[in-house]
C-alpha cells in the first residue's frame, strides 16, 4: 500500500525566510502528486500538482513553488515566505486521474 | 463555477446519537465524490467514494448518499463515538482532469459524551 511522507512535521520560519518542505511516497510508481494548502477552518486548496517527473502545474499565483526531481519526491519551496504562506500543508497521491487521493501528515507551517 | 458546499458548518450532538450531514456540488462533468474524515492536526482519510452510478455506499458506521440527478449528497453517522469527532469533508472530481479536484470546506463534528 502507499504511504507518504512529510517533514518537518512542524516549522516556525520568519518572513523573509526561505522554504522547503518535502514529500516523498513509497509502494507506487508514476502517481499523480499534489500540494494542498489548508488555513485555520478553511478548505483544502490545491497549489500544485504533477503527473510525472519535472511537470508541473500551478492552480494559483503565489510566491510558492513546486518541484519533482524524482518520480517518488515532491518539494514545495519558497524564496521569501509572507506571513499569508502560514498554514497546513498536505502532499497528496493519486494513482491516476480521478482515482482516490491519499494524504501525508501534513506539515504544519507558521510564518511569524 | 465549479463549488462544493457543506452543512452545517459545525454540528454537535450526544455520544450514541446518529447525524447526518450534507454536501451540494456544481462540478461538471462529475466524476467521483469521496468522503474524507480529518483529525485535527492530520491528513484526510478517505470514508467513501461513488461514482455517477453509485447511490449509496457504506464504511462500517459511516453510510454516504449520491443524487447525480440534484448533485447532492450525504454522510449518515450511526451511533457516534467520541472518535467521530474531526472535520468531515465532502471531494468532487471531475473528469478527465488532473487538477479539477474541489473541496468543501467541510462539517466540524463534535461528539460530547
Amino acid at each position: 500500500s502507499q504511504t507518504i511522507h512529510q517533514w518537518p512535521a512542524t516549522l516556525v520560519q520568519p518572513v523573509g525566510s526561505p522554504l522547503s518542505l518535502e514529500c516523498t511516497v513509497e509502494g507506487t510508481s508514476n502517481p499523480n502528486l499534489y500540494w494542498y494548502r489548508q488555513a485555520a477552518g478553511r478548505g483544502l486548496q490545491l497549489l500544485f500538482y504533477s503527473v510525472g517527473i519535472g511537470q508541473i502545474s500551478s492552480e494559483v499565483p503565489q510566491n510558492l513553488s513546486a518541484s519533482r526531481p524524482q518520480d517518488r519526491q515532491f518539494i514545495l519551496s519558497s524564496k521569501k515566505l509572507l506571513l499569508s504562506d502560514s498554514g497546513f500543508y498536505l502532499c497528496a497521491l493519486a494513482e491516476a486521474l480521478g482515482y482516490e487521493q491519499y494524504f501525508g501528515p501534513g506539515t504544519r507551517l507558521t510564518v511569524t | 463555477k465549479n463549488q462544493v458546499e457543506q452543512s452545517p458548518q459545525s454540528l454537535i450532538i450526544l455520544e450514541g446519537k446518529n447525524c447526518t450531514l450534507q454536501c451540494n456540488y456544481t462540478v461538471s462533468p462529475f466524476s467521483n465524490l469521496r468522503w474524507y474524515k480529518q483529525d485535527t492536526g492530520r491528513g484526510p482519510v478517505s470514508l467513501t467514494i461513488m461514482t455517477f452510478s453509485e447511490n449509496t455506499k457504506s464504511n462500517g458506521r459511516y453510510t454516504a448518499t449520491l443524487d447525480a440527478d440534484t448533485k447532492q449528497s450525504s454522510l449518515h453517522i450511526t451511533a457516534s463515538q467520541l472518535s467521530d469527532s474531526a472535520s468531515y469533508i465532502c471531494v468532487v472530481s471531475a473528469k478527465s482532469s488532473a487538477s479539477k479536484i474541489i473541496f468543501g470546506s467541510g462539517t466540524r463534528l463534535s461528539i460530547r459524551p
